[in-house]
């Protein structure tokens, strides 16, 4: 079975704290992803990852970066959390196609005070 | 540009009754479908998806998905619905641009005894 972990399922942060959110995936996946899920908007992408090293902008990148130096791990970065940014962070992983299966992991619900 | 429209943010039914769960999309090029279902604390899981193979696509837990291009639709639907269905079910759209998926906004089913 695909496992993807994420370091946290909750995290209670303050505003101005850099926070760092892990993702591991045990398949060898090329492709990583993170996304934000809010209520009445769906899970929306933030970055996403080809390979070791490589990131692309998402649909609102805006307030994160990511890291990828192994191909199993791909962190999401907030340099200077806001109160904004509480929400449920989901990262997913895939093989090279892209009509194949993301597999996701179990999410971290991060609340910003 | 992609998008996809999940009509109806909360769906409730019956033990038993069918489980009709609506899905629109817009692409300017033939897309790849999909339905993920995300369990209460949990990530998402597939639930089923379309690659443009047969337009009737059937998915676990007796899930299945029809897609009609004149409609733009891929409905989700279930002859008889159990309890353990109930859920935030999420249909997505991809037209293969290294796996970049774009979500609706989800539908809560919520299944009465």
């Amino acid at each position: 079975d695909v496992k993807v972990t994420q370091s946290s399922r909750y995290l209670v942060k303050r505003t101005g704290e850099k926070v760092f959110l892990e993702c591991v995936q045990d398949m060898d996946h090329e492709n990583m992803f993170w996304y934000r899920q809010d209520p009445g908007l769906g899970l929306r992408l933030i970055y996403f990852s080809y390979d070791v090293k490589m990131k692309e902008k998402g649909d609102i990148p805006e307030g994160y970066s990511v890291s990828r130096e192994k191909k199993e791990r791909f962190s999401l970065i907030l340099e200077s959390a806001s109160t904004n940014q509480t929400s449920m962070y989901l990262c997913a992983s895939m093989w090279l196609q892209g009509t194949d299966t993301q597999y996701f992991g179990p999410g971290t619900r991060l609340t910003v005070l | 540009a992609q998008s996809v429209t999940q009509l109806g943010s909360h769906v409730s039914v019956s033990e038993g009754a069918l489980v009709l769960l609506r899905c629109n999309y817009s692409s300017s090029v033939p897309p790849y479908l999909f339905w993920y279902v995300q369990y209460p604390n949990q990530g998402l899981q597939l639930l089923l998806k379309y690659t443009s193979a047969a337009t009737l696509v059937k998915g676990i837990n007796g899930f299945e998905a029809e897609f009609k291009k004149s409609e733009t639709s891929f409905h989700l639907t279930k002859p008889s619905a159990h309890m353990s269905d109930a859920a935030e079910y999420f249909c997505a759209v991809t037209i293969n641009q290294g796996g970049k998926l774009i979500f609706g906004q989800g539908t809560e089913l919520s299944v009465k005894p």
